[in-house]
């Protein structure tokens, strides 16, 4: 069975640090593409960052541009993201989708994990 | 940056056809993909690349895209379609619409 599996949300001050991790099983983890995606609470979807299935690409939205850095390892078939100078507007739901080609279109998403920023 | 346009919300009829929007510029050219997320649940994407249903979705969705708008279908609707809908297209990043609240009555 695919799987998705994100953890390491929580409470976080605003200027602090959080790492998400998406932990993946059922596929051939290194040969896909990966998204985060996330959902601030009652807002809509908000796509934040990609990375190649090697790792050597990734993109950002412009809102977490210089805070946030995507990564994974692929030996250990998981997924991360590096949440920095976080702000009140950085909370959210937190998912991690795979990306299937062509269209760039996420057909497998995890339960998501939450982030609140907050003193 | 790219935007894509969506009604805050759709209404129709049980049994009914549902139509709901996405406009962005000359998006045609676009890959646009669509995602249900029921209240509590992660998304769950019905239909990509315009109009291809990913196995397990039924025939009533269906898609379309042309010039600045693609449009999500879903014929003979159910209750179990009330939902949001969320548009996505890829613009040298990811762009979600607004979001539509479908509502069945």
């Amino acid at each position: 069975e695919v799987q998705l599996v994100e953890s390491g949300g929580g409470l976080a001050q605003p200027g602090g640090s959080l790492r998400l991790s998406c932990e993946v099983s059922g596929f051939s983890f290194n040969t896909y593409e990966m998204n985060w995606v996330r959902q601030a609470p009652g807002k809509g979807l908000e796509w934040v960052s990609y990375i190649s299935s090697n790792g050597s690409t990734k993109f950002y939205a412009d809102s977490v541009k210089g805070r946030f850095t995507i990564s994974r390892d692929n030996a250990k078939n998981s997924l991360y993201l590096q949440l920095n100078s976080l702000r009140a507007e950085d909370t959210a739901v937190y998912y991690c989708a795979r990306v299937r080609p062509p269209g760039y279109y996420m057909d497998v998403w995890g339960k998501g994990t939450t982030v609140t920023v907050s003193s | 940056s790219y935007e894509l346009t969506q009604p805050p919300s759709v209404s129709v009829l049980l049994g009914q056809t549902a139509s709901i929007t996405c406009s962005g510029d000359k998006l045609a050219e676009k890959d646009v993909s669509w995602y249900q997320q029921k209240p509590g649940q992660s998304p769950v994407v019905v239909l990509y690349q315009d109009r291809k249903r990913p196995s397990g979705i039924p025939e009533r969705f269906s898609g379309s895209n042309s010039g600045n708008t693609a449009t999500l279908t879903i014929s003979g609707t159910q209750a179990m379609d009330e939902a949001d809908y969320y548009c996505q297209a890829w613009d040298r990043s990811g762009v979600f619409g607004g979001g539509t609240k479908l509502t069945v009555l």
